[in-house]
């Protein structure tokens, strides 16, 4: 099983809030990747990064912001959360292989 | 418009039989194609990866098939257990860029009952 981490799991939180979701790799990756999936739809990519200092917008675009400042770490925050951003948010890592780890997913829900 | 299409969207099967995915897509040019299992709630989880030149690889009970000249791509579950239940995903690689772009199919849901 891969050592990919994301906290919180479920968050539930009113209009207006500011949040960030967290998502730490052991395995010394240096790319990762954050997606967004709807029940019952494909994963979208909205931000990912190459390493360290290094952050990119996916294909879908995100009112959410990223930041790599160590290798293990990528966060994603939104500075004003609404109904709209209700989703499951799931963050990836890649090594060798070009195969990807997920980590659990934090489910998101606002208010 | 969506590269990779899955089929079914999903599927109930009694334990113990043996089920097949099927995956179609458009992506180009292609690299790589790959199966994800993906438990409700959970981040999805690599179970078979195939090239160009793949035509087929197993991983215990699943055998993942890959036809690169129709483009397609099945996943055969044998002897089908509760813990199979979860979305199956199938997911193309472009190597377009240095991103190595991914094209997510949405999933064949499986539902094994006992």
């Amino acid at each position: 099983e891969a050592d990919i981490y994301q906290t919180p799991r479920y968050l539930v939180i009113g209009t207006g809030k500011k949040i960030t979701l967290e998502c730490s790799q052991t395995m010394g990756h240096d790319k990762m990747y954050w997606y967004q999936q709807d029940p019952g739809m494909e994963l979208h990519l909205i931000h990912y990064s190459y390493g360290v200092n290094s952050t990119e917008k996916g294909d879908l675009s995100s009112e959410s912001t990223v930041s790599r400042i160590r290798t293990e770490h990528f966060p994603l925050t939104l500075e004003s959360a609404r109904p709209s951003h209700t989703s499951q948010y799931l963050c990836a890592s890649t090594g060798a292989g070009d195969t990807q780890y997920f980590g659990p997913g934090t489910r998101l829900t606002v208010l | 418009k969506n590269q990779v299409e899955q089929s079914p969207q999903s599927l109930i099967i009694l334990e113990g039989k043996n089920c097949t995915l099927q995956c179609n897509y458009t992506v180009s040019p292609f690299s790589n194609l790959r199966w994800y299992k993906q438990d409700t709630g959970r981040g999805p989880v690599s179970l078979t990866i195939m090239t160009f030149s793949e035509n087929t690889k197993s991983n215990g009970r699943y055998t993942a098939t890959l036809d690169a000249d129709t483009k397609q791509s099945s996943l055969h579950i044998t002897a089908s257990q509760l813990s199979d239940s979860a979305s199956y995903i199938c997911v193309v690689s472009d190597r377009g860029s240095t991103l190595g772009r991914l094209y997510f199919g949405r999933g064949t849901q499986l539902t094994v009952w006992p």
